[in-house]
């Protein structure tokens, strides 16, 4: 298996725009978890989905923030517009509960993005 | 909320020294899973730890829960700088598969 796979991995722009990060998870795993990850708040979950469905998007920090998993293999994470206190690593993981009851968490590598 | 504090925030340790990195947690720990990052990578799943007293070892990295499950530890002995990058705790909410991470130690053996 390929892995969590998250594109772009840098992806640099200008503030006001909108930008979106896209991750396709490990095939057969039923939840997907977006976070941000910066120096001064460590790693945020900012929403995860179940079967495509979002269950928890408190952590998303406004409206600019959305997130959509329109099918088992592919969500995105869109920023408009973006500001440049959005500049973080964004990280996207896959999960499926194994036979001992576990949940544990497969990381992709991540979406360097920088906003000017 | 739960809350993982972790310790130390950073290590610089020669090669060949063993370590220890805590992770302690606000309330019980229903699963606790250790990560490794690189700088610039994503985080590397290394163990996950349920029962209290549970211990996990994958080569010279031990990771234990202890009995009240409110206290993670992971050893390394002999250290290489191989196991140079960032370690993260990271535990299960209740009944909830999110999982809450504590803030990372940086760890550093020089060769």
């Amino acid at each position: 298996d390929a892995g969590v796979i998250q594109s772009p991995r840098h992806e640099v722009t200008e503030m006001g725009q909108e930008v979106t990060l896209r991750c396709k998870p490990i095939s057969g795993h039923d939840y997907l978890f977006w976070y941000r990850q910066t120096m001064m708040r460590g790693l945020e979950l900012l929403i995860y989905f179940n079967n495509n469905v979002p269950i928890d998007d408190s952590g998303m920090p406004e409206d600019r923030f959305s997130a959509k998993m329109p099918n088992a293999s592919f969500s995105t994470l869109k920023i408009q517009p973006s500001e440049p206190r959005d500049s973080a690593v964004y990280f996207c993981a896959s999960s499926i509960r194994d036979r001992s009851r576990t949940d544990t968490q497969y990381f992709g590598p991540g979406t360097r993005l920088t906003v000017l | 909320s739960q809350e993982l504090e972790q310790s130390p925030q950073s290590l610089i340790v020669q090669e060949g020294k063993n370590l220890t990195i805590n992770c302690t947690s606000s309330k019980t720990l229903y699963g606790l899973y250790w990560y490794k990052q690189k700088y610039g990578e994503g985080l590397i799943f290394l163990m996950m730890l349920q029962k209290g007293g549970e211990e996990k070892s994958h080569e010279k990295i031990t990771a234990k829960l202890d009995e009240k499950k409110q206290q993670s530890s992971l050893h390394i002995t002999a250290s290489q700088p191989s196991h140079a990058g960032i370690y993260l705790c990271g535990a299960e909410s209740g009944s909830a598969r999110q999982l809450t991470f504590g803030s990372g130690t940086q760890l550093t053996v020089l060769p």
